[in-house]
Parts: structure tokens; C-alpha cells; sequence
């Protein structure tokens, strides 16, 4: 069965103080791992896909980056807009289940205080 | 501009009532998904369909039901079967129906009376 963990579940920041979100994944042959931003009470808007070990996307402040086990979203000198919860998933590519189900992790909340 | 759209945005249902949340795009997206969101927990799929007249069940079906008679539409139908209905319900769709990036409607939040 395809896992998502997320980590932590919750992260407090100052404006500026950079860090790392993390999303551990076990998959059956993974298709693409996915990063989403999601506000409150707001659909999650899309950020990156990585399909590949060692790929990296960046995005302003973001930069996503892939291994074999797991995911970072790394924010560089955050700003209070960048808080939000932080959504990865996984599509699998292996075994049945080839119609493009993303097993998603719970989500990591941001907060970046000014 | 191209999107996805849900409606209506909140939503109050009286126990035993079946009610109907409605998805639309116009990406020419011929897949679409549904997904469950309660706090907590991840994203949890529903129901999913690859093209016009065929659509299948995902994780957490039962008490929902579907159709997918255009391919910009996909209605989501809450029945008093499902017991637990109050969640956030989101769509989404992609282009190409087993992989890709999923794009996801603004949501609809259920609360049963």
C-alpha cells in the first residue's frame, strides 16, 4: 500500500528564517511525486512535480527536491504570504492501480510570523 | 480564463437528504477525481473517471455516487447512506487519465444539520 508521511505537522517561522518541510513516501514504482499549497478553506493550488531521483524545481522562495525515499520543500527567507499548509503526494506507476490516484500525506502548516 | 469550478461553496444537508455537489472544467481535461478532505487527514479519493460514461470507485465510495455524462461535468452525489457526510469535497481533473498533474476545483464544504 502506497505511504505519505509528512513532516513535521506543524512549523513556526520568523520572516527570513529559512528551513525544510519533508514528505517520506513509499510507492509502488513512482510515477510522480507532487507538491501543493493549500489555503484555508481554499483548493490546493499546484506547485511541482518531480518524477525522478536527485530532480529539483524551483519556484521564487521554494525549491523542491527528490531522492529515492523522500521529499524536501525548502523555503528560503519566507514571508507571512508564504503561510499555508503544505500538501505532497505520490502517483503510482506500478501494479494495478495506473488511473492516476495521488495518495496524499496529512500536510505540513506553515507559519511565518513578520 | 480555464478552470475548474465547484458549487456551491457551502452547503447544509438535513439527515437522510441526498444532495448533489456539482464539478465543472473547461481544461478539455479527460480525467476528474473526487476527493474527501477531513481535518487531520489526507486527501482521500472518492470516485474517479477516465473518460465520458465510465467512472469507477476509489477509497471511500460507498454512501456517494457519480456520472459523467459530458466531459466537462463530473456531479457528486451525497446520499443519506453515506454516515458521515460533513467534510470539504474537492474535484479535480488532468489531462491524460492515469498520470499527470491534477488540478483541483475551489472545494465544497457539506455540514449536515
Amino acid at each position: 500500500e502506497d505511504q505519505v508521511t509528512q513532516s513535521p505537522e506543524a512549523l513556526r517561522l520568523q520572516e527570513g528564517e529559512s528551513s525544510s518541510l519533508n514528505c517520506s513516501y513509499t510507492v509502488s514504482g513512482l510515477r510522480g511525486l507532487f507538491w501543493y499549497r493549500q489555503d484555508p478553506g481554499k483548493g490546493p493550488e499546484f506547485l511541482f512535480t518531480l518524477y525522478s531521483a536527485g530532480e529539483e524545481k524551483e519556484k521564487e522562495r521554494l525549491k523542491a527536491t527528490l531522492t529515492k525515499k523522500e521529499s524536501f520543500l525548502h523555503i528560503t527567507a519566507p514571508k507571512p504570504e508564504d503561510s499555508a499548509t503544505y500538501l505532497c503526494a505520490v502517483q503510482a506507476g506500478a501494479g494495478g492501480t495506473s488511473y492516476g490516484k495521488l495518495t496524499f500525506g496529512q500536510g505540513t502548516i506553515l507559519t511565518v510570523h513578520p | 480564463d480555464g478552470g475548474i469550478t465547484q458549487s456551491p461553496k457551502y452547503l447544509f444537508r438535513k439527515e437522510g437528504q441526498n444532495v448533489t455537489l456539482s464539478c465543472e472544467q473547461n481544461l478539455n481535461h479527460d480525467a476528474m477525481y473526487w476527493y474527501r478532505q477531513d481535518p487531520g487527514q489526507g486527501l482521500r479519493l472518492i470516485y474517479y473517471s477516465q473518460i465520458v460514461n465510465d467512472f469507477q470507485k476509489g477509497d471511500i465510495a460507498e454512501g456517494y455516487s457519480v456520472s459523467r455524462e459530458k466531459k466537462e461535468s463530473f456531479p457528486l452525489t451525497v446520499t443519506s447512506a453515506q454516515k458521515n457526510p460533513t467534510a470539504f469535497y474537492l474535484c479535480a481533473s488532468s489531462i491524460e487519465p492515469d498520470r499527470g498533474t491534477q488540478y483541483f476545483g475551489p472545494g465544497t464544504r457539506l455540514t449536515v444539520l
